[in-house]
């Protein structure tokens, strides 16, 4: 198993760009969710998901948008890029519904917005 | 709201020392959980340890263990026999109550944890 992957690793945008980080995930976990990491702060839940076809927003959705489209994959699209979205992006999934329901992360993308 | 609180920002510890790295937690519900996270310098998040607001004992996992104050609203990660490869930045987070559609976790900022030799 792979477990959480994301593409990219690594992208710089310029101002107004959009892109689309991918989240896939093979445990057929049914939540699923994408934080962002700055310098100096925890991790901040942007969306997240609790099934195919949901989302729901977090804590810092402003200037995101997501999709659930299949079980396995939950997108973070950027329509227009902004300097402050400069950041660590991680993609976490988890089973759902349990007393103890453990996240796993994936490797993370590191975005660079100038 | 929900809140975590990491005070330390830093710590040093000797090799073959323990540490104890501090968390504390606000929040209003009865029902919780709290977990500890570790990202190496590599950047990926790794699961350490979990315990349930009504978990009587404290979780232990390995080399960690939790050491939970239910009144203080303390939930304190312990390493044991500190390695260099402890070396990392140690994440506490608090879900809400178990089970239905949030279960999104709240993060404190962390605590950077350099084990000299």
């Amino acid at each position: 198993n792979a477990g959480v992957t994301q593409t990219p690793k690594f992208r710089v945008l310029k101002t107004g760009q959009s892109m689309t980080l991918l989240c896939a995930q093979d445990m057929n976990h049914e939540y699923m969710y994408w934080y962002r990491q700055d310098p100096g702060m925890g991790l901040r839940l942007i969306h997240y998901s609790v099934g195919e076809g949901t989302t729901a927003k977090g804590e810092v959705p402003d200037g995101y948008n997501v999709s659930r489209l299949k079980k396995q994959n939950f997108l973070l699209g950027l329509e227009s890029a902004a300097p402050s979205q400069t950041s660590v992006y991680f993609c976490a999934s988890s089973g759902g519904g349990g007393q103890f329901d453990e996240q796993y992360f994936g490797p993370g993308t590191r975005l660079t917005v100038t | 709201a929900q809140k975590i609180t990491q005070t330390q920002p830093g710590m040093f510890v000797q090799e073959k020392e323990a540490v104890t790295l501090d968390c504390t937690y606000d929040t209003s519900d009865q029902s919780y959980g709290l977990f500890w996270y570790k990202q190496p310098s590599s950047g990926e998040m790794i699961f350490l340890i979990y315990q349930g607001s009504y978990d009587e004992q404290n979780a232990t996992e390995g080399r960690y263990s939790l050491n939970f104050q239910k009144a203080r609203k303390s939930a304190n990660l312990v390493i044991s026999a500190s390695q260099l490869g402890d070396s990392a930045m140690y994440f506490c987070a608090m879900s809400p109550p178990y089970g239905g559609a949030t279960n999104k976790l709240i993060f404190g900022t962390g605590t950077l944890l350099a084990v000299q030799p």
